[in-house]
């Protein structure tokens, strides 16, 4: 069936450092990609999102890339900030599925000063 | 502009007993949608609605029922709470064109005891 794999956590990083947030995925068909992040305390926010191969998402900083022949859609951020500290989750929709999403188990990162 | 709202924001049960969560949304979404949040596990899909007055199982919809009366509203039941209900609950909705990406609620955070 169709499913998302995520890098497990916690990912700790000092400020400014590099940022790479592994998934990978199992879908029949087409699907969208999605990057979801919940801040503490809050619901999931739309981070940023790709509709076809090789599209590349990106937002506040953070990009992801569509690559149909690995099956991937890694999270990257070239200087993460202490604010950047939530949980990431990456997920799919894929056709004719009533926009059903699937997500993957989540990766927490932690930004340290 | 309120986006997806939820009520309650927390509440405490005993086991046996019913409660009924509300979504509201003021963005004339088609689609609704339940999810459970767990530890580890990401969102899973209860229950999802692609209209008013129809409703649909989603991963995990056993012990909790829902109803869609009003187009802008998905309620969530529990008949009779059980400990393994105590999670968080968030609500999300979406257009109805394929591959639209969901808004979410803040959540309501349930235990029973």
């Amino acid at each position: 069936g169709d499913s998302v794999t995520q890098m497990e956590g916690p990912v700790t990083l000092s400020e400014e450092a590099f940022l790479t947030i592994n998934c990978t995925y199992t879908a029949t068909g087409y699907p969208s990609l999605f990057w979801y992040v919940q801040y503490p305390g809050e619901g999931l926010q739309l981070l940023l999102k790709a509709t076809k191969a090789d599209d590349k998402g990106s937002n506040k900083g953070f990009e992801a890339t569509y690559r149909k022949e690995t099956t991937s859609f890694h999270l990257e951020k070239g200087s993460v900030q202490v604010s950047d500290s939530a949980v990431y989750f990456c997920a799919l929709i894929i056709s004719g599925g009533y926009n059903k999403l699937i997500f993957g188990a989540g990766t927490r990162l932690a930004v340290h000063p | 502009n309120a986006g997806v709202t939820q009520t309650p924001k927390f509440r405490v049960l005993k086991t046996g007993q019913s409660m009924t969560l509300l979504c509201a949304q003021d963005m004339n979404h088609e689609y609704m949608y339940w999810y459970r949040q767990d530890p580890g596990m990401g969102l899973r899909l209860i229950h999802y609605s692609v209209g008013e007055g129809t409703t649909a199982k989603g991963e995990v919809p056993d012990g909790y029922n829902v109803s869609r009366l009003k187009k802008q509203n998905f309620l969530l039941g529990l008949e009779s709470a059980a400990p393994s209900q105590t999670s968080v609950y968030f609500c999300a909705s979406s257009y109805s064109f394929e591959k639209s990406e969901q808004f979410f609620g803040p959540g309501t955070r349930l235990t029973v005891l």
